[in-house]
């Protein structure tokens, strides 16, 4: 069974340009989380969605971010424009949990580095 | 606000020692409990979950809670330098999951 399957894996931009991160959950799980990953503030939820539905997104840090997830199979992170603080590993996990909280899996994550 | 304290270390300890983790959290709430392990430029990746007060043991692994002083530990014994990594801990909160600053722990050899 696939993981959580993520890409890029590394992506180099420049300062003002818009950066498109994708996600791929694990088949049948029906939660989906994007985290961000810096040595300074550790791993920190920007937004998670339930059943494809944004539920929280309160961790965003600006307007410069938005996420979506059109069907089950698909999720995107998208900033724009992009600054040098975005710089970091941006993870998507998915989660299944029918009848309370369920295990974390993660993807091997996206590496953003802004010039 | 939910927060997750970890004693960010480095912790070291010699191989076939008990390396011992410990995790604070702020929200009486919490429902779920667990501890990942991320080795340097890689994902991290479950090795222990506890959702009721006590011990549970899993191989060389021992995951501790006490939900009255808001208390997780991790205990892994006979260490070994292939545990050499960050171990994260992670609280669940109405499907949330909210993640420590991890501790970074080296077996020496």
């Amino acid at each position: 069974d696939a993981g959580v399957i993520q890409s890029p894996r590394h992506e180099v931009t420049e300062m003002g340009q818009e950066v498109t991160l994708r996600c791929k959950p694990i088949s049948g799980h029906d939660y989906l989380f994007w985290y961000r990953q810096t040595m300074m503030r550790g791993l920190e939820l920007l937004i998670y969605f339930n059943n494809n539905v944004p539920i929280d997104d309160s961790g965003m840090p600006e307007d410069r971010f938005s996420a979506k997830m059109p069907n089950a199979s698909f999720s995107t992170l998208k900033i724009q424009p992009s600054e040098p603080r975005d710089s970091a590993v941006y993870f998507c996990a998915s989660s299944l949990a029918r009848q309370g909280p369920g295990e974390l899996f993660f993807g091997e994550g996206s590496r953003l580095t802004v010039l | 606000q939910k927060e997750v304290e970890q004693n960010s270390g480095p912790l070291s300890v010699p191989e076939g020692a008990i390396a011992s983790l410990n995790c604070t959290y702020s929200d009486r709430v919490s429902q779920s409990f667990f501890w990942y392990r991320q080795y340097s430029g890689k994902s991290p990746e479950l090795i222990m979950s506890i959702y009721s007060n006590g011990d549970k043991e899993d191989g060389r692994f021992t995951a501790q809670l006490n939900k009255a002083s808001q208390y997780v530990s991790l205990l892994i014994r006979d260490s070994q330098p292939s545990d050499s990594a960050t171990y994260l801990c992670a609280v669940n909160i109405v499907h949330q999951f909210y993640f420590g600053t991890g501790t970074s722990l080296t077996v020496i050899p």
